[in-house]
């Protein structure tokens, strides 16, 4: 398909374990964002991705976070020693360009820690 | 993090009836957008406003960009079983600067239709 995709869609992991949750954008998008969604709440942004720079990482909670997009379209947000509170489905979004275009939302990836 | 403040937070409403949500901002934001959500999916755009006092439809959608840039509203005419889901809003400066780019939503309304 055309749209973002995200992988895996569910994962789970044991408290202090490391995940890594993949975000394949819309094919030519420059801009890239990483949203993180509680349960009974709005998205709220991580991080952004124009091409391969990381302009603005203010809504990453932690240095347990991490997000890189090395060539510009696939990228990764990592988050080490996962904690309960981290449980959330992670949204990944892109946009043709940066400014008021149109982000277009993958399925998310739902991150359950026990 | 910030959340825009969107009520109802939930609503029950018989197939045929009109629906009517807003949501509100302590500050200005440029463009308002309101988005759907369906069980296990991402959002997906709705109505994009990028004008203050800007009224926009689409189909049985109406949702107009507030004069103060504070607010906004999203109507739902004649609403049909598939409305079903939940409704968000958006607020983004998107002037310039990568700070602007972000979207913060609010929080929610889920929409039930009794058939």
């Amino acid at each position: 398909g055309a749209g973002v995709s995200q992988s895996p869609r569910y994962k789970v992991a044991k408290r202090g374990q490391d995940v890594a949750l993949r975000c394949d954008p819309i094919s030519g998008h420059v801009s890239l964002f990483w949203y993180q969604q509680a349960l009974g709440q709005g998205p709220e942004f991580l991080t952004y991705f124009q091409n391969e720079a990381q302009l603005d990482k203010s809504g990453l909670p932690s240095d347990r976070f991490f997000a890189e997009r090395p060539e510009g379209s696939v990228s990764t947000l990592k988050i080490q020693r996962t904690q309960q509170e981290d449980s959330a489905v992670y949204l990944c979004a892109s946009s043709l360009v940066a400014g008021q275009e149109t982000q277009y939302f993958g399925p998310g990836t739902r991150l359950l820690v026990l | 993090g910030q959340q825009l403040n969107q009520s109802p937070q939930s609503m029950f409403i018989q197939e045929g009836e009109d629906v009517s949500m807003n949501c509100t901002s302590s500050s200005i934001f440029n463009t308002w957008l309101w988005y759907k959500q369906d069980p296990g999916e991402g959002p997906v755009l709705l109505i994009a406003l990028y004008k203050a006092g800007e009224l926009t439809s689409n189909g049985r959608l109406t949702a107009q960009f507030g004069i103060t840039r504070k607010d906004s509203f999203l109507n739902i005419s004649a609403s049909i079983p598939s409305d079903v889901g939940i409704y968000f809003c958006a607020g983004q400066l998107g002037y310039s600067g990568a700070g602007s780019y972000q979207l913060t939503f609010g929080k929610g309304t889920k929409l039930s239709v009794i058939p």
